[in-house]
């Protein structure tokens, strides 16, 4: 079965420094699509980046990029250059390809950003 | 290009009372997918919706309910409701789910619904 696990609840970045969210990802299913999005204070969802379990590259956009190590079933997200408009919650999001019909979310990380 | 449109915003009900949700999607997007948000549980699938159809349901009593209309517009029906219905309902729609992985979701900003 389909599973997101976010393990870090809250965490803490200097502004201007970079900072990795980790996630790790279950699923029997050799295609698949991860992505982040990020939610401020204001609620709505923010598509941030996509990876596709085909593809060879990490994907990048720009202050955020995806490592994705395929093996080890994780996609963290690294975000460089901290800014304080960066604090917000993140969420990492599955999406298997044999048409399941379902993007399923991890729990969510906290990100705060100090000035 | 318009967003996902979410109305009403925020609504108030009492315990007991049904209440209709709707989420117009962006233009040329057929998916419209259905999500409950509480701090204690997260973001919880509800339902999937493509050509009118469901495809997709999540681990919700059948006090839940939706439909697609033509234009691919969503509504949701929650009936008798209960206090722990009171949560962010956050609408998402996407090009074709039959994209599989590739198909990104595009969220609206929601509806907050508070049963009293």
């Amino acid at each position: 079965a389909q599973k997101i696990t976010q393990t870090q609840p809250g965490m803490f970045v200097q502004e201007k420094e970079a900072v990795t969210l980790d996630c790790t990802y279950d699923t029997s299913d050799q295609s698949y699509g991860l992505f982040w999005y990020k939610q401020p204070s204001s609620g709505e969802m923010i598509f941030l980046i996509y990876q596709g379990s085909y593809d060879e590259q990490n994907a990048t956009e720009g202050r955020y990029s995806l490592n994705f190590q395929k093996a080890r079933k994780s996609a963290n997200l690294v975000i460089s250059a901290s800014q304080l408009g960066d604090s917000a919650m993140y969420f990492c999001a599955m999406r298997e390809g044999t048409g399941g019909f379902k993007t399923i979310f991890g729990a969510g990380t906290r990100l705060f950003v100090k000035a | 290009k318009a967003g996902v449109t979410q109305t009403p915003r925020y609504l108030i009900k009492t315990r007991g009372q049904q209440v209709t949700l709707s989420c117009s999607p962006i233009s040329g997007h057929r998916s419209v997918s259905w999500y409950q948000q509480t701090p204690g549980q997260g973001l919880q699938f509800l339902f999937e919706y493509f050509s009118e159809t469901q495809r997709n349901k999540g681990n919700f009593p059948g006090r839940f309910s939706g439909r697609q209309f033509s234009n691919s517009r969503s509504e949701m029906n929650v009936s008798t409701l209960e206090l722990g219905d009171s949560a962010l309902y956050l609408c998402a729609s996407s090009v074709d789910p039959r994209l599989g992985g590739a198909n990104v979701l595009t969220f609206g900003a929601g509806s907050r619904l508070t049963v009293l």
